[in-house]
C-alpha cells in the first residue's frame, strides 16, 4: 500500500490554472476510476472535492475539474481565486483498500 | 445536513488501548459504509479502515491490521474504532467519514486526537 505521487507544492496566480498530478500503479489509479481528491485548509476536515475521476459533488464550483490517463490523474483549477489556497490530496480505491497521495500544497500568490 | 461527531481522544502510554468513536446523524447511518482515516502532526492522510453498510465486511491498512478494530451498532448511529498495542507512530488525529457509495469520502468529521507518549 504505497502512497500515492504527488508534487509537494505548486503555486499560481489569482486567475491562473494549475494541474495537480497524482501517480499510482496499475493496481490502484490505473485499475479503477474510483479516484477521488480532496481540499484541507489548515486545521480543518478534508473535503470532498472530484470523485470518479471526474464527477464533482454537488457545491463544488466548476472550476474544478479531474482526469486520469493509465496510472496518473490529475486535478486542475483554473480561476484560482485565494480561497483555493490549501493542500490537496489524491485517493484512489486499491482493492479492498484505499491508498492516498502525500499531498500538495496549493499557494496563490 | 450530514454530521460527524468523534470522540475519544486523549493520551495513551505505548502499549495501550483506546477505543474512539463517531456519532453520525442528519443521513441513514444503516445504509451506509464508514471509513477511518488518520493524519499525523503536520502529515499526510493515512486510511486506516472501512466497514460497509451491514457490518459483514472490513478491510483494514496493512500497518494497523491485527491491532485495531472497526465496529458500528445501527441502533446508535455509532462507529467505533477499537485500537491496541499503541505505539508513537499511532499518534494522529482521527477522522471518520463516510462511504459515498462510489468508494469515495463524501464526508468527513472534525477529527479526534490521541497521542501515544509516555
Amino acid at each position: 500500500q504505497s502512497a500515492l505521487t504527488q508534487p509537494r507544492s505548486v503555486s499560481g496566480s489569482p486567475g491562473q490554472s494549475v494541474t495537480i498530478s497524482c501517480t499510482g500503479t496499475s493496481s490502484d489509479v490505473g485499475a479503477y476510476n474510483f479516484v477521488s481528491w480532496y481540499q484541507q485548509h489548515p486545521g480543518k476536515a478534508p473535503k470532498l472535492m472530484i470523485y470518479d475521476v471526474t464527477r464533482r459533488p454537488s457545491g463544488v464550483p466548476d472550476r474544478f475539474s479531474g482526469s486520469k490517463s493509465a496510472n496518473t490523474a490529475s486535478l486542475t483549477i483554473s480561476g484560482l481565486q485565494g480561497e483555493d489556497e490549501a493542500d490537496y490530496y489524491c485517493s484512489s480505491y486499491a482493492g479492498r483498500s484505499w491508498v492516498f497521495g502525500g499531498g500538495t500544497k496549493l499557494t496563490v500568490l | 445536513q450530514v454530521q460527524l461527531v468523534e470522540s475519544g481522544g486523549g493520551v495513551v502510554q505505548p502499549g495501550g488501548s483506546l477505543r474512539l468513536s463517531c456519532a453520525a446523524s442528519g443521513f441513514t447511518f444503516r445504509t451506509y459504509g464508514m471509513h477511518w482515516v488518520r493524519q499525523a502532526p503536520g502529515k499526510g492522510l493515512e486510511w486506516v479502515a472501512f466497514i460497509n453498510f451491514a457490518g459483514e465486511t472490513k478491510y483494514y491498512a496493512e500497518s494497523v491490521r491485527g491491532r485495531f478494530t472497526i465496529s458500528r451498532d445501527d441502533s446508535k448511529n455509532m462507529l467505533f474504532l477499537q485500537v491496541n498495542s499503541l505505539t508513537a507512530d499511532d499518534t494522529a488525529v482521527y477522522y471518520c467519514a463516510r462511504d459515498g457509495n462510489n468508494w469515495d469520502l463524501d464526508f468527513w468529521g472534525q477529527g479526534t486526537l490521541f497521542t501515544v507518549s509516555s
